[in-house]
C-alpha cells in the first residue's frame, strides 16, 4: 500500500454526527496534511501538523498525529451537507524540507441531510 | 492575494496533439509542484520546480512530457503527442520554502 493511505474509503453518515477518517502512512515524515476536494473541484488545504505535534484543532476539525503508530486522523465534528467531499491525507517524508507530498486515494464522505 | 491560478480549467486534445497547461504561483511563493489525479485516485507528484530549475522530476514520465519555471510567466506542463491515458486532471501547487503548500484549481485534459 502507498504512503498516506486513507480508511475508511467510503463513509455515509447523518447531518449532525461526527465524522473520522484515519490515514496510515509509511516513513518518517515532516509533517502530514489534510485536504478536502469537492467532486470535480480542485483541493482545498485544511489544516497540518508537525511531526512534533500530537493534536491541532481548527473550527469544527480536529486532527491528531500518532508517529509512533504512523497514522492519523481527522474528525468533522457536528458534520453538515456542505461537508461532502473527498478528504485526502498527505505526508510530506523529504529531508530537505516540504516539496514531495504523498497522497492516499482518500475518504470519500456523504452527509446525508 | 490570488490563490494558485491555473489555465484552462478544461482542456480538449485529440491523440498526437500537444497539451501546455499553465499555473501562476501564490504571490511569493517560489516553488511549484505538479500533481496528476486520475478518476477516484489520489494525486500522485510529477515534479517540483523553482525559478529556472528542475528541482525533482521523479515523478514524470521520461518521455513526451516536460515542465519549466521561467524567471518571467507562469510554470508550464507539457505534454507532447497526448494518448488517451494522458487524461486526468493536472493540478498545480505553490508554496514559501518548508510552508504549507496550496493547490489551484487544476486543468481537466480530456484526449479523444
Amino acid at each position: 500500500s502507498q504512503q498516506g493511505e486513507e480508511d475508511p474509503q467510503a463513509l455515509s453518515i447523518q447531518e449532525g454526527e461526527n465524522a473520522t477518517m484515519n490515514c496510515s502512512y509509511k516513513t518518517s515524515i515532516n509533517n502530514l496534511q489534510w485536504y478536502r476536494q469537492n467532486s470535480g473541484r480542485g483541493l482545498v488545504h485544511l489544516i497540518l501538523i508537525r511531526s512534533n505535534e500530537r493534536e491541532k484543532h481548527s473550527g469544527r476539525l480536529r486532527v491528531t498525529l500518532d508517529t509512533s503508530k504512523k497514522s492519523s486522523s481527522l474528525l468533522i465534528t457536528a458534520s453538515r451537507a456542505a461537508d461532502t467531499a473527498s478528504y485526502f491525507c498527505a505526508t510530506d517524508a523529504s529531508g530537505a524540507g516540504s516539496y514531495q507530498l504523498t497522497f492516499g486515494k482518500g475518504t470519500k464522505l456523504s452527509v446525508i441531510p | 492575494n490570488a490563490g494558485v491560478m491555473q489555465n484552462p480549467r478544461h482542456l480538449v486534445r485529440r491523440r498526437g496533439q500537444e497539451a501546455r497547461l499553465r499555473c501562476s504561483p501564490m504571490k511569493g511563493h517560489s516553488h511549484v509542484y505538479w500533481y496528476r489525479q486520475l478518476p477516484e485516485e489520489g494525486l500522485k507528484f510529477m515534479v517540483y520546480l523553482q525559478k529556472e530549475n528542475i528541482i525533482d522530476e521523479s515523478g514524470m514520465p521520461k518521455e513526451r512530457f516536460s515542465a519549466e519555471f521561467p524567471k518571467e510567466g507562469p510554470s508550464i506542463l507539457r505534454i507532447q503527442q497526448v494518448v488517451r491515458g494522458d487524461s486526468a486532471a493536472y493540478f498545480c501547487a505553490s508554496s514559501p520554502l518548508q510552508g504549507e503548500a496550496f493547490f489551484g484549481q487544476g486543468t481537466r485534459l480530456t484526449v479523444v
